[in-house]
Protein backbone atom coordinates (compact mmCIF):
# COMPACT_ATOMS: atom_id res chain seq x y z
CA UNK A 1 0.00 0.00 0.00
CA UNK A 2 1.78 2.86 -1.16
CA UNK A 3 1.06 6.34 1.33
CA UNK A 4 1.90 8.97 -1.04
CA UNK A 5 1.72 8.07 -4.83
CA UNK A 6 2.87 10.29 -7.61
CA UNK A 7 2.53 10.04 -11.80
CA UNK A 8 4.21 9.68 -13.76
CA UNK A 9 7.59 8.59 -12.06
CA UNK A 10 9.16 9.87 -15.33
CA UNK A 11 8.69 12.81 -17.62
CA UNK A 12 10.52 13.81 -20.86
CA UNK A 13 9.00 16.72 -22.68
CA UNK A 14 10.17 19.93 -24.95
CA UNK A 15 10.51 23.31 -23.87
CA UNK A 16 6.86 25.51 -24.18
CA UNK A 17 4.62 22.01 -23.59
CA UNK A 18 2.03 22.03 -20.76
CA UNK A 19 2.40 19.12 -18.04
CA UNK A 20 0.47 17.94 -15.20
CA UNK A 21 1.90 15.82 -12.15
CA UNK A 22 -0.51 13.94 -9.76
CA UNK A 23 -0.07 13.17 -6.13
CA UNK A 24 -2.20 11.02 -4.30
CA UNK A 25 -2.00 10.06 -0.07
CA UNK A 26 -4.41 7.32 1.26
CA UNK A 27 -2.91 8.71 5.00
CA UNK A 28 -5.87 10.75 5.47
CA UNK A 29 -3.70 13.82 6.19
CA UNK A 30 -5.16 17.28 6.37
CA UNK A 31 -1.78 18.48 4.43
CA UNK A 32 0.23 18.47 1.18
CA UNK A 33 2.81 19.77 0.13
CA UNK A 34 4.96 19.96 -3.40
CA UNK A 35 8.79 20.21 -2.62
CA UNK A 36 11.59 20.25 -5.84
CA UNK A 37 14.72 18.99 -5.47
CA UNK A 38 17.65 20.29 -7.62
CA UNK A 39 20.63 18.83 -8.35
CA UNK A 40 22.37 19.67 -5.57
CA UNK A 41 20.11 18.17 -3.91
CA UNK A 42 18.42 20.77 -2.18
CA UNK A 43 14.84 20.34 -1.37
CA UNK A 44 12.47 23.59 -2.30
CA UNK A 45 9.12 24.23 -0.86
CA UNK A 46 6.87 24.84 -3.33
CA UNK A 47 3.33 25.28 -2.07
CA UNK A 48 1.23 23.67 0.65
CA UNK A 49 -2.36 23.02 1.18
CA UNK A 50 -4.03 22.78 4.40
CA UNK A 51 -7.95 21.03 3.67
CA UNK A 52 -7.89 21.89 0.40
CA UNK A 53 -6.51 25.64 1.06
CA UNK A 54 -3.30 26.70 -0.05
CA UNK A 55 -0.84 28.15 2.59
CA UNK A 56 2.61 28.72 1.00
CA UNK A 57 3.21 29.89 -2.12
CA UNK A 58 6.44 30.47 -2.68
CA UNK A 59 8.22 32.48 -5.18
CA UNK A 60 7.39 29.93 -7.80
CA UNK A 61 6.40 31.27 -11.31
CA UNK A 62 3.10 31.84 -11.95
CA UNK A 63 3.88 28.96 -14.76
CA UNK A 64 3.29 26.35 -11.78
CA UNK A 65 -0.46 25.70 -10.69
CA UNK A 66 -1.89 23.45 -7.85
CA UNK A 67 -4.99 22.39 -7.71
CA UNK A 68 -6.47 20.36 -4.66
CA UNK A 69 -9.77 18.62 -5.62
CA UNK A 70 -10.18 17.52 -2.52
CA UNK A 71 -8.15 16.25 0.47
CA UNK A 72 -6.42 13.26 -0.86
CA UNK A 73 -5.19 15.06 -4.05
CA UNK A 74 -2.94 17.85 -4.73
CA UNK A 75 -1.63 17.79 -8.49
CA UNK A 76 0.63 19.92 -10.08
CA UNK A 77 -0.12 21.44 -13.27
CA UNK A 78 3.29 23.54 -15.18
CA UNK A 79 2.61 25.99 -18.25
CA UNK A 80 5.14 26.58 -20.95
CA UNK A 81 8.11 24.14 -19.43
CA UNK A 82 11.29 25.86 -19.60
CA UNK A 83 15.01 24.24 -19.41
CA UNK A 84 15.51 25.22 -15.88
CA UNK A 85 12.11 23.50 -15.02
CA UNK A 86 14.11 19.99 -15.25
CA UNK A 87 14.26 18.86 -11.88
CA UNK A 88 12.54 15.76 -9.17
CA UNK A 89 9.75 17.24 -7.93
CA UNK A 90 8.44 15.69 -4.78
CA UNK A 91 4.64 15.80 -3.37
CA UNK A 92 4.51 14.94 0.33
CA UNK A 93 1.22 15.52 3.15
CA UNK A 94 1.51 15.37 6.84
CA UNK A 95 -1.45 15.23 9.42
CA UNK A 96 -1.89 18.98 11.34
CA UNK A 97 -2.30 19.23 14.50
CA UNK A 98 -4.65 21.71 16.84
CA UNK A 99 -1.20 22.26 18.99
CA UNK A 100 2.50 21.90 18.98
CA UNK A 101 3.44 18.30 19.19
CA UNK A 102 5.66 15.83 18.87
CA UNK A 103 6.19 13.39 15.33
CA UNK A 104 4.00 14.50 12.83
CA UNK A 105 6.71 14.27 10.18
CA UNK A 106 5.80 14.76 6.21
CA UNK A 107 5.46 11.55 4.22
CA UNK A 108 6.92 12.10 0.56
CA UNK A 109 6.22 9.99 -2.41
CA UNK A 110 8.78 8.49 -4.51
CA UNK A 111 9.05 11.75 -6.74
CA UNK A 112 8.40 12.66 -10.37
CA UNK A 113 11.75 13.88 -12.30
CA UNK A 114 11.18 15.75 -15.18
CA UNK A 115 13.18 16.68 -17.59
CA UNK A 116 12.63 19.38 -20.59
CA UNK A 117 14.82 19.00 -23.52
CA UNK B 1 13.16 30.75 10.30
CA UNK B 2 16.50 28.43 11.67
CA UNK B 3 18.90 27.93 9.34
CA UNK B 4 21.17 24.28 9.68
CA UNK B 5 24.84 23.50 8.86
CA UNK B 6 25.49 19.71 8.46
CA UNK B 7 28.75 18.28 6.44
CA UNK B 8 28.05 17.54 3.50
CA UNK B 9 29.55 14.24 3.20
CA UNK B 10 31.09 11.80 5.28
CA UNK B 11 32.56 8.24 4.71
CA UNK B 12 32.31 5.12 6.60
CA UNK B 13 33.12 1.64 6.56
CA UNK B 14 30.31 -1.23 7.80
CA UNK B 15 29.74 -1.90 11.24
CA UNK B 16 30.89 1.41 12.52
CA UNK B 17 29.05 4.15 14.24
CA UNK B 18 28.56 7.28 12.27
CA UNK B 19 27.81 10.50 14.18
CA UNK B 20 26.42 13.29 11.98
CA UNK B 21 26.23 16.59 13.60
CA UNK B 22 24.15 19.44 12.58
CA UNK B 23 24.12 23.21 13.76
CA UNK B 24 21.31 25.53 14.18
CA UNK B 25 22.57 28.14 16.09
CA UNK B 26 18.97 30.23 15.65
CA UNK B 27 16.60 27.42 16.77
CA UNK B 28 13.72 29.00 18.14
CA UNK B 29 11.94 27.75 21.42
CA UNK B 30 8.75 25.90 19.79
CA UNK B 31 11.36 24.23 17.19
CA UNK B 32 11.95 20.46 17.31
CA UNK B 33 15.09 18.67 15.33
CA UNK B 34 13.84 16.27 12.66
CA UNK B 35 16.34 14.16 10.61
CA UNK B 36 15.16 12.54 7.06
CA UNK B 37 16.89 9.85 5.25
CA UNK B 38 16.98 10.21 1.06
CA UNK B 39 17.95 6.79 -0.66
CA UNK B 40 18.59 7.38 -4.24
CA UNK B 41 14.94 7.30 -6.66
CA UNK B 42 13.17 7.86 -3.72
CA UNK B 43 11.69 10.60 -1.36
CA UNK B 44 12.96 11.73 2.39
CA UNK B 45 11.86 9.64 4.91
CA UNK B 46 11.66 10.08 8.35
CA UNK B 47 14.20 8.96 10.97
CA UNK B 48 13.74 10.75 14.08
CA UNK B 49 12.43 13.65 16.02
CA UNK B 50 13.94 15.31 19.48
CA UNK B 51 12.96 18.27 21.34
CA UNK B 52 15.86 18.30 23.72
CA UNK B 53 18.47 15.51 25.77
CA UNK B 54 18.04 12.25 24.05
CA UNK B 55 15.73 10.21 21.91
CA UNK B 56 16.26 6.57 20.39
CA UNK B 57 14.51 4.59 18.64
CA UNK B 58 15.04 1.40 16.64
CA UNK B 59 16.91 3.17 13.73
CA UNK B 60 18.69 5.67 15.55
CA UNK B 61 19.51 8.40 18.18
CA UNK B 62 19.49 11.81 18.76
CA UNK B 63 21.39 14.05 20.80
CA UNK B 64 20.61 16.94 21.57
CA UNK B 65 22.70 19.73 24.06
CA UNK B 66 21.28 21.61 26.19
CA UNK B 67 21.64 25.08 24.17
CA UNK B 68 19.73 23.05 21.32
CA UNK B 69 21.78 24.89 18.94
CA UNK B 70 23.28 21.91 17.32
CA UNK B 71 21.94 18.34 17.08
CA UNK B 72 24.22 14.81 16.40
CA UNK B 73 22.27 11.83 14.45
CA UNK B 74 23.89 8.71 15.53
CA UNK B 75 23.47 5.41 13.39
CA UNK B 76 24.85 2.07 15.49
CA UNK B 77 26.56 0.00 12.98
CA UNK B 78 25.84 1.10 9.85
CA UNK B 79 25.64 -1.11 6.77
CA UNK B 80 26.04 -0.58 3.33
CA UNK B 81 22.23 0.22 2.73
CA UNK B 82 22.61 2.97 5.27
CA UNK B 83 24.53 4.67 2.20
CA UNK B 84 22.08 7.45 2.02
CA UNK B 85 21.82 11.32 2.33
CA UNK B 86 20.52 12.68 5.91
CA UNK B 87 18.54 15.79 6.14
CA UNK B 88 18.39 17.95 9.28
CA UNK B 89 15.55 20.06 9.77
CA UNK B 90 14.25 22.40 12.55
CA UNK B 91 10.42 23.86 12.86
CA UNK B 92 7.50 24.25 14.63
CA UNK B 93 5.18 21.08 13.94
CA UNK B 94 2.22 23.01 14.88
CA UNK B 95 3.27 25.44 12.03
CA UNK B 96 4.29 23.41 9.34
CA UNK B 97 2.02 20.63 9.86
CA UNK B 98 -0.69 23.27 9.21
CA UNK B 99 0.70 23.93 5.90
CA UNK B 100 3.86 26.18 7.05
CA UNK B 101 7.37 25.96 5.83
CA UNK B 102 9.64 23.75 6.61
CA UNK B 103 12.97 24.01 5.49
CA UNK B 104 15.51 21.31 4.49
CA UNK B 105 19.12 21.81 3.67
CA UNK B 106 21.87 20.33 1.21
CA UNK B 107 22.11 17.01 3.98
CA UNK B 108 24.80 14.92 4.80
CA UNK B 109 25.56 11.95 1.72
CA UNK B 110 27.03 9.41 3.98
CA UNK B 111 28.59 6.46 2.10
CA UNK B 112 29.04 3.49 3.55
CA UNK B 113 31.76 0.95 2.34
CA UNK B 114 32.29 -2.76 2.81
Amino acid sequence: DTAVSQTPKYLVTQMGNDKSIKCEQNLGHDTMYWYKQDSKKFLKIMFSYNNKELIINETVPNRFSPKSPDKAHLNLHINSLELGDSAVYFCASSQARQSSSYNSPLHFGNGTRLTVT
Amino acid sequence: LAKTTQPISMDSYEGQEVNITCSHNNIATNDYITWYQQFPSQGPRFIIQGYKTKVTNEVASLFIPADRKSSTLSLPRVSLSDTAVYYCLVGDPLSYNQGGKLIFGQGTELSVKP
